[in-house]
């Protein structure tokens, strides 16, 4: 069965803290993804990998950076974590080809 | 500018109707789309996809509907059961995308037992 694992299911971080999140897939996916969800705003892709050590800016990316060093793990980074980076974060992972995406459970982040 | 629009935040249904939620896009590109369900505090789980060539594909009590001409998709639940409550998501993708889902804001269901 496909899974995306992501390291914390709720985190607490102070304004100026440096934030990893974790996301792990067993998929042997090449595309990975870290998207955040909002009330009222949706799912928004904030970077993407789509092979090792590649990455590309999604719609928001400022404030994030990533890290693909292997296929199966992708991190997000807040460098200075803020409040307005609160908010729910979700890893997924997909194939090349026709498919779906699979996501993680998601890390609630809450910043004070 | 948003590519992918819900415009109907919620929708309530009575259990046993049908449910169908509605998703507009304004990219021509796209030619892949799909539909995923949230419940809160859970990452999101692939429903049902339909690729453009296509106007219908149905897998069980769900079918998804694309109108190309219209630029416009649903999706039907029936009959829709008090666990389909849920934030649906429509997504969309054009080939040339990198894998890249675009996402709506979401339309929340809720089945009335």
């Amino acid at each position: 069965d496909v899974k995306v694992t992501q390291s914390s299911r709720y985190l607490v971080k102070r304004t100026g803290e440096k934030v990893f999140l974790e996301c792990v897939q067993d998929m042997d996916h090449e595309n990975m993804f870290w998207y955040r969800q909002d009330p009222g705003l949706g799912l928004r892709l904030i970077y993407f990998s789509y092979d090792v050590k590649m990455k590309e800016k999604g719609d928001i990316p400022e404030g994030y950076s990533v890290s693909r060093e292997k296929k199966e793990r992708f991190s997000l980074i807040l460098e200075s974590a803020s409040t307005n980076q609160t908010s729910m974060y979700l890893c997924a992972s997909r194939s090349d080809g026709v498919s779906a995406l699979h996501f993680g459970n998601g890390t609630r982040l809450t910043v004070t | 500018d948003q590519q992918v629009k819900q415009n109907s935040p919620s929708l309530s249904v009575q259990e046993g109707r049908i449910s169908i939620l509605n998703c507009d896009y304004t990219n021509s590109m796209f030619d892949y789309f799909l539909w995923y369900k949230k419940y809160p505090a859970e990452g999101p789980t692939f429903l049902i996809s339909i690729s453009s060539i296509k106007d219908k594909n149905e897998d069980g009590r769900f079918t998804v509907f694309l109108n190309k001409s219209a630029k416009h998709l649903s999706l039907h639940i029936v009959p829709s059961q008090p666990g389909d409550s849920a934030v649906y998501f429509c997504a969309a993708e054009s080939g040339g995308s990198n894998y890249k889902l675009t996402f709506g804001k979401g339309t929340l269901l809720t089945v009335n037992p």
